[in-house]
Order: C-alpha cells, then sequence, then structure tokens
C-alpha cells in the first residue's frame, strides 16, 4: 500500500538559514515522489519530482530532494531560506503502475523569521 | 510547463443554490481530471477521477448526486455542487493529467456557502 508521512507538521527557521523538510514513504512499487508547494488560498506548484532517474532531483527556487530507497525517504531541501519560501509544503507518492492516483502527506508549513 | 486553470476563483452562495466550478486545461489535453477538496490547514482529499467522455469513479465517501461531475471535453471538467450547504463550504482544487503519473493542478475554488 502506498502512504506518505511527513514528520513536522510545522517547520520554523529563520531567513538564510538551512531549509530541512522530512518525508518518509511506504510503496508497494517503484514509487514515483513529489514535493508541492501551496501559498495561501492557491493552488499547488510542482517543486520537483522523482521518476526513478537520478536520487539527488533539483527543482525550482533552489529546492532539492534526496530519493533513499535504503531510508524509504526523499526529504526536501534548500541551503539558505527566503522569506518567499513561507508556504505548505506537501511530499506526494504515486499509486501502483498505471493507477492515476496520488498518496499526499498531511503536510508541513514552513514558517521564515526575519 | 503545464497550465490548468479554474473558474471561479471564489464563489459565495445561498444555502440550498447549486454552484458549478470549471476546470480547464489550457495547453494539453488531459486524459484524467481529478478533483480535490481541502479543509483548512489539512491536506488535500481526492474526491473523484473522471476520464473523457466517461462517468467519473468516486472516492469512498463521496456522494455522487452531491457533487456531480462532467468531463465533456479533453481540456475541461466541471463539479457542480448541488443543493450547498454551508458543511460544503471548502477549498476545491482540480488537477489534470496526460500521460505520466505527473498532474498538474489549478488555482483552486473558495467555495462559501451561507
Amino acid at each position: 500500500a502506498q502512504s506518505v508521512t511527513q514528520l513536522d507538521s510545522h517547520v520554523s527557521v529563520s531567513e538564510g538559514t538551512p531549509v530541512l523538510l522530512r518525508c518518509n514513504y511506504s510503496s508497494s512499487y517503484s514509487p514515483s515522489l513529489f514535493w508541492y508547494v501551496q501559498h495561501p488560498n492557491k493552488g499547488l506548484q510542482l517543486l520537483l519530482k522523482y521518476t526513478s532517474a537520478a536520487t539527488l532531483v533539483k527543482g525550482i527556487n533552489g529546492f532539492e530532494a534526496e530519493f533513499k530507497k535504503s531510508e524509504t525517504s526523499f526529504h526536501l531541501t534548500k541551503p539558505s531560506a527566503h522569506m518567499s519560501d513561507a508556504a505548505e509544503y506537501f511530499c506526494v507518492v504515486s499509486g501502483a503502475p498505471g493507477a492515476n492516483n496520488l498518496f499526499f502527506g498531511t503536510g508541513t508549513r514552513l514558517t521564515v523569521i526575519p | 510547463g503545464a497550465v490548468v486553470s479554474q473558474h471561479p476563483s471564489r464563489v459565495i452562495c445561498k444555502s440550498g443554490t447549486s454552484v458549478k466550478i470549471e476546470c480547464r486545461s489550457l495547453d494539453f489535453q488531459a486524459t484524467t481530471m481529478f478533483w480535490y477538496r481541502q479543509f483548512p490547514k489539512q491536506s488535500l482529499m481526492l474526491m473523484a477521477t473522471s476520464n473523457e467522455g466517461s462517468k467519473a469513479t468516486y472516492e469512498q465517501g463521496v456522494e455522487k448526486d452531491k457533487f456531480l461531475i462532467n468531463h465533456a471535453s479533453l481540456t475541461l471538467s466541471t463539479l457542480t455542487v448541488t443543493s450547498a450547504h454551508p458543511e460544503d463550504s471548502s477549498f476545491y482544487i482540480c488537477s489534470a493529467r496526460f500521460i505520466a503519473v505527473e498532474q498538474f493542478f489549478g488555482p483552486g475554488t473558495r467555495l462559501t456557502v451561507l
């Protein structure tokens, strides 16, 4: 079965310091994994995706994530937080091959302190 | 990247009325469209999956007579909330998918039922 666990519901960092948003997944298949960002009252924007190619995935706005199969993790990182990074972040895993659905984590709210 | 639009972005209606929300894929033909519901400070909950020209598949617990979905073309899906009540107030987000597992999300529609 597919599932996603975002270990922190809320992360607070100071501007200019590193960001780490943690995500662990469970999958019966070789998964595709995604990180989406949602700003208040907005839809979801894709930050990056892993689809069985390079395990270190670089996304937009300086974010990157590393797929670690042995740890079933897909943590999102950024070297230096910017005020505009404050938002809700969702880790998402794909369903079974050929299935349409995605499985969402519960989200991590990132606060950036000036 | 692919663009998905939703209309309206927000709607306020009286209890008992019906509301239609449109979801359009602007620069690609979507084989499948999805409708999600998001409660405040929560993750997205998949309501239904629709393929062009066929009946939507609803998730368990979602009333198909309450949330009517029509997917008339490869670029348009509509969600109609029938006889809306205050508990239907929520943020509704659609997404569209072409071939790959990745979904492209619309900006969402905020529904408030008075």
